[in-house]
């Protein structure tokens, strides 16, 4: 089992629709949470760094650690075509040189 | 603008060669990475510094080695004892002291075999 698990996709959606990105986690250890947004052939981009439980919004972004469930969520609100990417959770244990884990991404596509 | 380099963008190897892959950074960060990408399998850590002339592997080191020399610098040498080395190669930076700083990425090398 993967520590770290997300749905590939790929996932459509219309413009303007509310889209939501999950990532599941086996190690309870993990204690920082981030999403990236890739581009095709590009490096990822930080959208979102969280640590322990709760929210955080960010503009039309908005992400969600639930360490109880080990679940995390990204919800992008009102959607856009230039929102489509890929999108990667990521998380850490530990301080100092931090070794990411991934998951292995989700290809969003918003359909004007 | 601060930012990570990385080149070349493409790069092709032969068989049994070596090749190397640059990365620089003028963010004044203490720690780098390096990540493979591989379709449908997120990023994998090969090796990662904290600081300069220190290194450590990641969860895919074989085949691979890195120097620290500067602060600047992590290039990545893919070995020809890698023998799947056909991937995307992502270079990141972050800042260790004091908190868990989020890592910055590249743009990345696509390496292929000829």
């Amino acid at each position: 089992q993967k520590e770290v698990e997300q749905d590939p996709g790929p996932l459509s959606v219309p413009e303007g629709a509310i889209v939501s990105l999950n990532c599941t986690y086996s190690n309870s250890a993990f204690q920082y949470f981030m999403w990236y947004r890739q581009y095709s052939r590009k490096g990822p981009e930080l959208l979102m760094y969280t640590y322990s439980s709760g929210n955080k919004e960010d503009g039309r972004f908005t992400a969600q650690v639930d360490k109880s469930s080990k679940y995390i969520s990204l919800f992008i609100r009102d959607s856009q075509p230039s929102d489509s990417a890929t999108y990667l959770c990521a998380m850490s244990k530990i301080q100092g040189a931090q070794k990411l884990v991934f998951g292995q991404g989700t290809r969003l596509t918003i359909n004007p | 603008d601060g930012g990570i380099t990385q080149s070349p963008k493409y790069l092709f190897r032969k068989e049994g060669q070596n090749v190397t892959l640059s990365c620089e950074q003028n963010l004044n960060h203490d720690a780098m990475y390096w990540y493979r990408q591989d379709p449908g399998q997120g990023l994998r850590l090969i090796y990662y510094s904290q600081i300069v002339n220190d290194f450590q592997k990641g969860d895919i080191a074989e085949g691979y080695s890195v120097s620290r020399e500067k602060k600047e610098s992590f290039p990545l040498t893919v070995t020809s004892a890698q023998k799947n080395p056909t991937a995307f190669y992502l270079c990141a930076s972050s800042i260790v002291q004091n908190s868990n700083q989020p890592q910055h990425f590249g743009d990345g090398t696509r390496l292929s075999i000829l």
